[in-house]
């Protein structure tokens, strides 16, 4: 069984607070990592889809760290905005099924005013 | 570029009877995936189709459940004499090629009463 595990489950943060969240993974038959952005409602959007250790992306005030050989990620958000609010998801999937993607249950983000 | 569409966005059954949720993908893609999430679950893979034909249905419930991806039109998930245990939101994703990105439509939220 491969599981993905996500912390914290959920995150209250003030406006321009940096945070960060945990995505661990299974390191064997490692394909890709991909952290999506899911807004109540609305699809899922994707954010990254990282697949070399050592990766790190960034995208406005998001980036995102991979280590393959432990079986992290990090997603870290610099200066938190009311509109970072949403469900970060983080899937992965394996060499052997890469079409597969396997979710965690993801970090819900709130981001007062 | 119109994303990927789902219809219904709700669907309200009675047990015993039939659900279809349709699914078109982004222009251009040829793969289709279908997830669907339960309650306090993260997404979970059901199905992976390309134009007629089922690549990986390894997800799905082996009765009741049947998914099609035609030639012309969209991609049917169909879901026969429908119980309690099936109210989730299913959701559809797309990619041009089978190790791309995957572009997720809103959902469709199942209720059985």
């Amino acid at each position: 069984i491969l599981n993905v595990e996500q912390s914290p489950q959920s995150l209250h943060v003030q406006e321009g607070d940096s945070t960060n969240f945990t995505c661990s993974f299974p390191s064997s038959n490692f394909y890709a990592l991909h952290w999506y952005r899911w807004e109540t409602a609305k699809s899922p959007e994707a954010l990254f889809v990282m697949t070399l250790n050592g990766d790190e992306k960034k995208k406005g005030r998001i980036s995102a760290t991979l280590n393959t050989k432990e079986g992290y990620s990090y997603l870290y958000i610099k200066g938190s905005q009311p509109e970072d609010s949403a469900t970060y998801l983080c899937a992965f999937n394996t060499a052997i099924s890469n079409y597969k993607l396997t979710f965690g249950k993801g970090t819900l983000l709130t981001v007062n005013p | 570029n119109a994303g990927v569409m789902q219809n219904p966005r709700h669907l309200v059954r009675r047990r015993g009877q039939e659900a279809r949720l349709r699914c078109s993908p982004m222009k251009g893609h040829s793969h289709v995936y279908w997830y669907r999430q339960l309650p306090e679950e993260g997404l979970k893979f059901m199905v992976y189709l390309q134009k007629e034909n089922i690549i990986d249905e390894s997800g799905m419930p082996k009765e009741r459940f049947s998914a099609e991806f035609p030639k012309e039109g969209p991609s049917i998930l169909r879901i026969q004499q429908v119980v309690r245990g099936d109210s989730a939101a299913y959701f559809c994703a797309s990619s041009p090629l089978v190790d791309n990105e995957q572009f997720f439509g809103p959902g469709t939220r199942l209720t059985v009463l």
